[in-house]
């Protein structure tokens, strides 16, 4: 069975300052990632996600992720915080070899970036 | 706007009743799932359809149920609530129905049971 570990579940961070909300997860065999953001009374949104090929992912809003198999982690990064960047953060894997997982994803609890001016 | 719409936004009801939630999908997209947010579960995956048949099963509860039909359209049916259903409840879509491909999520329903 798969599972995501978001390690703090409250971020804070100043206003221009590095981002750094940290996923770890596990899988018998590396799962497709993801992260999404959610603002508060709304939906859940992609930020982005790794699949293959370059393990460096670049996403929306400046955000991007490394994915290291080695240390089955796959954090979330933005070198400058900006106030709309205040909402919570979900790491999420789905299965990628196919089986009885289908799309399911596993979601992280977690985490809350709270910004700062 | 994620394309994908969920009705209604809110639902207050009380213990014991039954509840329907309706999500459309995005044009073209073939897969619906369900999904339960609460602050003491977090979002747990309930269930998955693909193109009318059900696909995968999370820790859905026997009191739920759900169907997608001909034209895509998904409906999750609750009964005999209980208070600790109180949640919000999203729906997402996808092109397929594997794991490699973006979910889609709708505002959600936010039901209150009383």
């Amino acid at each position: 069975a798969q599972s995501v570990t978001q390690l703090g579940s409250h971020v804070s961070v100043s206003e221009g300052a590095l981002v750094l909300l940290r996923c770890n997860y596990s899988s018998s065999v590396p799962p497709y990632l993801f992260w999404y953001v959610q603002y508060p009374n709304q939906g859940l949104q992609l930020l982005l996600k790794y699949t293959t090929g370059a393990t460096l992912v670049k996403g929306i809003n400046g955000f991007e992720a490394e994915f290291k198999k080695s240390e089955t982690s796959f954090h979330l990064t933005k070198p400058s915080a900006h106030m709309s960047d205040a909402a919570e953060y979900f790491c999420a894997v789905s299965a990628n070899a196919g089986g009885t997982s289908y799309g399911k994803l596993t979601f992280g609890q977690g985490t809350i970036l709270t910004v700062h001016p | 706007d994620s394309g994908v719409t969920q009705t209604p936004k809110h639902l207050i009801t009380a213990t014991g009743q039954r509840v329907t939630l309706r999500c459309s999908p995005r044009s073209g997209d073939l897969s619906v799932y369900w999904y339960q947010q609460s602050l003491d579960q977090g979002l747990q995956f309930l269930i998955q359809y693909y193109n009318g048949e059900e696909r995968a099963k999370g820790n859905i509860l026997e009191r739920f149920s759900a169907q997608q039909f001909p034209d895509l359209h998904s409906e999750l049916n609750l009964s005999s609530l209980e208070l600790g259903d109180s949640a919000l409840y999203f729906c997402a879509s996808s092109e397929t129905e594997w794991g490699k491909n973006i979910q889609y999520f709708g505002a959600g329903t936010r039901l209150s049971v009383l």
